[in-house]
């Protein structure tokens, strides 16, 4: 079953504005970790943000921050003042922290940002 | 700190043939991934190795793919025989095992089978 949904397919978002890129996963187990990748053009997947099942508050690194409503199970990556840079395929995972520390892919959203 | 190495970057094969790659992760990672990214598609776990067992092979087609990880440092995906279907990119990452250790990927080894 898949356990990772990234339900956009592509977006735009004009320069400098924020965009929210969602992301909703499905897990029995009360302890996990959320990942943001961004994948750009040439292939490299870079790491963005991390958000544990346990954390009070929402991550944030820089301009990214990452909505986490944990009822709702939904981790949604929020891009504010978007760069030209930023436009790239984003990829939720999640890590379901039993002994495996597998951690498993969506199908990514591609972000194009307009000048 | 040296990354993850993949090689080699670019492979074109026939269909039947074999073909090999190679991952030397970031030193000290314990856990290794092996992930297969067709073009459109978010990565797709193949096989997880901590140390030099195995941990998850369950997405792994056996009866055409292999991996081993030897000595638990450098680590080998083959393929054999290659189908068309397997044309993608073939991406190795090392964690440290804590569940906030994100991946680092290498740059990928794009496998084209004609």
């Amino acid at each position: 079953a898949q356990k990772i949904t990234q339900t956009q397919p592509g977006m735009f978002v004009q320069e400098k504005e924020a965009v929210t890129l969602d992301c909703t996963y499905d897990t029995s187990d009360p302890s996990y970790g959320l990942f943001w990748y961004k994948q750009p053009s040439s292939g490299e997947m870079i790491f963005l943000i991390y958000q544990g099942s346990y954390d009070q508050q929402n991550a944030t690194e820089g301009r990214y921050s990452l909505n986490f409503q944990k009822a709702r199970k939904s981790a949604n990556l929020v891009i504010s003042a978007s760069q030209l840079g930023d436009s790239a395929m984003y990829f939720c995972a999640m890590r379901e922290q039993d002994s495996s520390y597998k951690l498993i892919f969506g199908s990514g959203t591609r972000l194009l940002v307009r000048p | 700190e040296a990354g993850v190495a993949q090689s080699p970057r670019y492979k074109i094969i026939e269909k039947r043939q074999s073909v090999a790659f190679w991952c030397n992760p970031i030193s000290g990672h314990a856990t290794l991934y092996w992930y297969q990214q067709i073009l459109g598609q978010g990565p797709k776990l193949l096989i997880q190795f901590q140390n030099n067992g195995v941990v998850d092979d369950s997405q792994l087609p056996k009866d055409r793919f292999s991996a081993e990880r030897l000595k638990g440092v450098d680590s080998t995906l083959k393929i054999q025989p290659a189908k068309l279907e397997d044309s993608a990119v073939y991406l190795c990452a090392s964690s440290l095992v804590k569940p906030s250790g994100e991946l680092f990927f290498g740059e990928g080894s794009r496998l084209t089978v004609l």
